[in-house]
């Protein structure tokens, strides 16, 4: 495998399910990200990993928990979700220097959640 | 607040020429990203600049000029495959990038 992976693909439930998004990078990076792509609006930030620390979320609900058990792993784990939380989940990794510094982030191909 | 703007949709000829705007205002400024995203896919890196002026790399080309909070990217030579959504992303003081909602290019033979 290489560049960034996401697994499921697709993933439909209702409203009172539990489940997990998984993503991997297998590029040396040290940050990964979650973002909620919805139609016809800019990516939304979601979390951000840096070394393992979670070190941004933006407002997220608590329905949605991620987890980052290292550096090449990340999870998003979904429980009791709206409608309105159907979207494309992206995942992303990048290589955070001390300095910041350039970044580029390099995106897996998204689920496509749906949410009854 | 933090806002980036581009078209929501362009219409261009194959083997023509494409010029897709970004404008942003941000709390700060450590470069600017644009992104290629095929309907269905991951957005893939096309570009960056933190420096005024052009880059060139193939077919596409970006500038940017920070005193006018703008970017362009330019496609040269369009090919069908060319047909895609075209992001525009600013990195901020905090190195987060702040997206924009995407510009649709359709190529028509």
């Amino acid at each position: 495998e290489t560049g960034v992976t996401q697994t499921p693909r697709h993933l439909v439930m209702g409203m009172t399910n539990k489940k997990s998004l998984k993503c991997e990078q297998h590029l040396g990076h040290n940050a990964m990200y979650w973002y909620k792509q919805s139609a016809k609006k800019p990516l939304e930030l979601m979390f951000v990993y840096s070394l393992e620390e979670r070190v941004e979320n933006n407002s997220v609900p608590s329905r949605f928990s991620p987890e980052c058990p290292n550096s090449s792993h990340l999870f998003l784990h979904l429980h009791t979700l709206q409608p309105e939380d159907s979207a494309l989940y992206l995942c992303a990794s990048s290589q955070h220097g001390a300095s910041g510094g350039y970044n580029e982030q390099f995106f897996g191909p998204g689920t496509r959640l749906t949410v009854l | 607040g933090q806002n980036i703007d581009q078209p929501t949709e362009m219409t261009a000829t194959e083997g023509a020429i494409v010029q897709i705007n970004c404008t942003y205002q941000t709390s700060g400024f450590n470069g600017l990203f644009w992104y290629q995203q095929h309907a269905g896919e991951a957005p893939t890196f096309l570009s960056y600049n933190v420096l005024d002026g052009l880059e060139e790399k193939g077919r596409f080309s970006s500038f940017l000029s920070r005193s006018k909070g703008y970017s362009y990217l330019l496609l040269k030579e369009l090919q069908m495959k060319d047909s895609a959504s075209y992001l525009c992303a600013v990195m901020d003081s905090n190195y987060q990038l702040i997206w924009g909602a995407g510009t649709k290019l359709i190529i028509k033979p």
